[in-house]
């Protein structure tokens, strides 16, 4: 099976930058996926990640590093509307996702 | 285009009772999975499909059963539901299965259940 850490909470003011952290134990490995996910709602991908390095997508950007199982989440100019859970998601050997707690972030005026 | 819909919305349910929670998909999606989501927990693999025809146990399978009889289609079943068993659940679709490029999985609004 998988373990994956991240933290649960984190508090930033708007227009600010916050990284979350996701650090993972795996069976296998073939990619890493981020989703954001807002209360009541369901988890929409935000970021896939399968070789070492950044991927920047507007401004979000996902960084892996495979041989310390770890990646990070970078959220830059922080709007209200960021206000969300994070979840970092591992796709085993077996090509299935497995998701940790989450990170809930709050963005503060 | 409506993507992945659920129902219900939300149920409350006395233990012991039998519950189907309904899933369909219009992305002509290969594979489909069922996830609960508990506070603190995360989200939980409970059964998935590859393809229509075939199911595979996730990590949390015991006391739900899933069929898929087609692509569209892919219910969850709690035979005789327990007080544990309440939690939102998530269905979701992916293009293949797994094993081509991102194959990322796109979740339906969620059912929330509760097993009194």
């Amino acid at each position: 099976g998988q373990n994956i850490d991240q933290p649960t909470e984190m508090t930033a003011t708007e227009g600010a930058i916050v990284q979350i952290n996701c650090t993972y134990q795996t069976s296998g490995f073939n990619g890493l996926f981020w989703y954001q996910q807002h209360a009541g709602e369901a988890p929409t991908f935000l970021s896939y990640n399968v070789l070492d390095g950044l991927e920047e997508k507007g401004r979000f950007s996902s960084f892996l590093s495979r041989s310390k199982g770890y990646s990070y989440l970078l959220l830059k100019e922080l709007q209200m509307k960021d206000s969300a859970s994070y979840l970092c998601a591992v796709r085993d050997r077996d090509y299935k996702l497995s998701f940790g707690a989450g990170t809930t972030v709050t963005v503060r005026a | 285009i409506a993507g992945i819909t659920q129902a219900p919305t939300s149920q409350i349910l006395a233990a012991g009772r039998r519950m189907t929670l309904r899933c369909t998909q219009d992305m002509r999606h290969n594979a489909m999975y069922w996830y609960r989501q508990d506070l603190g927990l995360g989200l939980r693999l409970i059964h998935y499909s590859n393809t229509a025809g075939t199911t595979g146990k996730g990590e949390v399978p015991d006391g739900y059963s899933v069929s898929r009889a087609n692509t569209d289609d892919f219910p969850l079943t709690l035979a005789s539901a327990v007080p544990s068993q309440t939690s939102v659940y998530f269905c979701a679709s992916s293009p293949s299965g797994g094993d081509s490029g991102t194959d990322t999985q796109y979740f339906g609004p969620g059912t929330r259940l509760t097993v009194l």
